[in-house]
């Protein structure tokens, strides 16, 4: 079975400021990895994906993750960013042996101030 | 733009009765999930299902809660009798397999009084 663990609840920051939103992961067999981002009242929508190459992946608004194996890690990272960022943000470890089911972190609360 | 269409947004209901909501999946894909949000558990996933057919129902109340997919471009989640404790807001999520990510609807709220 697979697991995701986000550390930060909550991350406030000022405007302009670079962020890092922490993601860890938990499995037995190579995985996919993915960010999605949630607005209030809205469903989730994908940020970026890891599927296999390179380990540095782009993805919307400005936003990039980097994967390490090592580390089982998946850290999502943004240089500079705008109060339109405030939303909550769900890392996502998904195998390619369980017809794309994903299991979801519990969510880390980006709140960008002025 | 091809987006899950879910169908109510909001219902509110009173204990004990009849709550079906419904999902449009994106055309062309295979895989349907349901998911509960709630602030307290965060996203669980329900059940889901590929070409149709359910493949893991674990995550339901068995009892009271029910998903279906009559036909390629309706899923259906039912709970019968709703209990206060349903109230959450419940998402549905298509998708391919083998590392495709998910497409998610924009929810239905609901609230069992």
């Amino acid at each position: 079975a697979q697991s995701v663990t986000q550390l930060d609840s909550q991350v406030p920051v000022f405007e302009e400021a670079p962020v890092e939103l922490r993601c860890n992961y938990s499995s037995s067999v190579s995985v996919y990895l993915f960010w999605y981002v949630q607005y209030p009242n809205q469903g989730l929508q994908l940020l970026l994906k890891y599927l296999s190459g390179s380990t540095l992946v782009k993805g919307i608004n400005g936003f990039e993750a980097e994967f390490n194996k090592s580390q089982t890690s998946f850290h999502l990272r943004k240089p500079s960013v705008h109060i339109s960022d405030t939303a909550e943000y769900f890392c996502a470890v998904s195998v390619n042996t369980n017809a794309g089911k994903s299991t979801f972190g519990d969510g880390t609360t980006l709140t960008v101030k002025p | 733009d091809a987006r899950v269409t879910q169908t109510p947004r909001h219902k509110v209901t009173e204990m004990g009765q009849e709550v079906t909501m419904r999902c449009q999946p994106i055309l062309g894909h295979n895989t349907v999930f349901w998911y509960r949000q709630t602030m307290m558990q965060g996203l669980e996933l329900l059940a889901y299902f590929r070409n149709r057919a359910p493949l893991d129902d674990s995550g339901m109340p068995k009892d009271r809660f029910s998903a279906e997919m009559p036909d390629a471009t309706l899923a259906t989640l039912k709970i019968q009798p709703s209990e206060p404790r349903d109230s959450a807001v419940y998402f549905c999520a298509s998708g391919l397999e083998q590392g495709s990510p998910l497409h998610f609807g924009n929810g239905t709220r609901l609230t069992v009084t």
